[in-house]
């Protein structure tokens, strides 16, 4: 069955430092892969996705096919990055399999 | 664009009654429904999967009969759950894919407490 895990529960870092929030997946297939993020008192909204390869708020995720991961990285963390950040995968737009999450918090 | 919006935000039951959760998709078209639920301070679940026009696909663990899914139109999805109990407290929350992407548009979540 297809897992999504993040090892992280919390990672605190200063603002202007980097952040790299860790995501791997087991599937057998070739997934879609995702970063949705959850701001404070906000509803979950999708950061970015694997296949678009695109940089959004600063962000970008590679997928390593080898290492069955999808990390998150920003180079200079800002304190509005603060959020719950959720890695998930799906196949063909179906089954979404969500990571436990990783609460990220930016220290002034 | 690409909102979704869910009805009500809170409920509250006794137990053994039934509850119905509304979930639209405003300002598109969702051939496609997710239903989550969510417990506190923990991941998202996938419920069931809902297309317009024909039944729900249901995860394993989860009761059909229980949580009764329909997505009679593109834009409305319902979630029933019947005979509530306290164990069915918890955040649902819904999406939305939009028609040819794999994108999917999240609602703000519905808490349900059953006392």
């Amino acid at each position: 069955a297809q897992r999504v895990t993040q090892p992280e529960k919390l990672l605190s870092v200063f603002k202007g430092a980097p952040v790299e929030l860790k995501c791997n997946y087991s599937y057998s297939g070739s997934p879609e892969l995702f970063w949705y993020v959850q701001y404070s008192r906000q509803r979950l909204q999708l950061l970015l996705r694997h296949i678009s390869r695109e940089s959004i708020k600063g962000f970008t995720a590679d997928l390593n096919k080898g290492e069955t991961s999808f990390h998150l990285k920003k180079p200079f963390a800002q304190e509005e990055d603060s959020a719950m950040y959720y890695c998930a995968l799906s196949l063909y737009g179906q089954n979404f399999v969500f990571g436990p999450g990783t609460r990220l918090s930016v220290l002034p | 664009g690409a909102v979704v919006s869910q009805h009500p935000s809170w409920v509250i039951c006794k137990s053994g009654t039934s509850v119905k959760i509304e979930c639209r998709s405003l300002d598109f078209q969702a051939t496609t429904m997710f239903w989550y639920r969510q417990f506190p301070k923990q991941s998202l679940m996938l419920m069931a999967t809902s297309n317009e026009g024909s039944k729900a696909t249901y995860e394993q663990g989860v009761e059909k009969d229980k949580f009764l899914i329909n997505h009679a139109s593109l834009t409305l999805s319902t979630l029933t759950v019947t005979s509530a109990h306290p164990e069915d407290s918890s955040f649902y929350i819904c999406s939305a894919g939009r028609t040819g992407t794999y994108e999917q548009y999240f609602g703000p979540g519905t808490r349900l407490t059953v006392t």
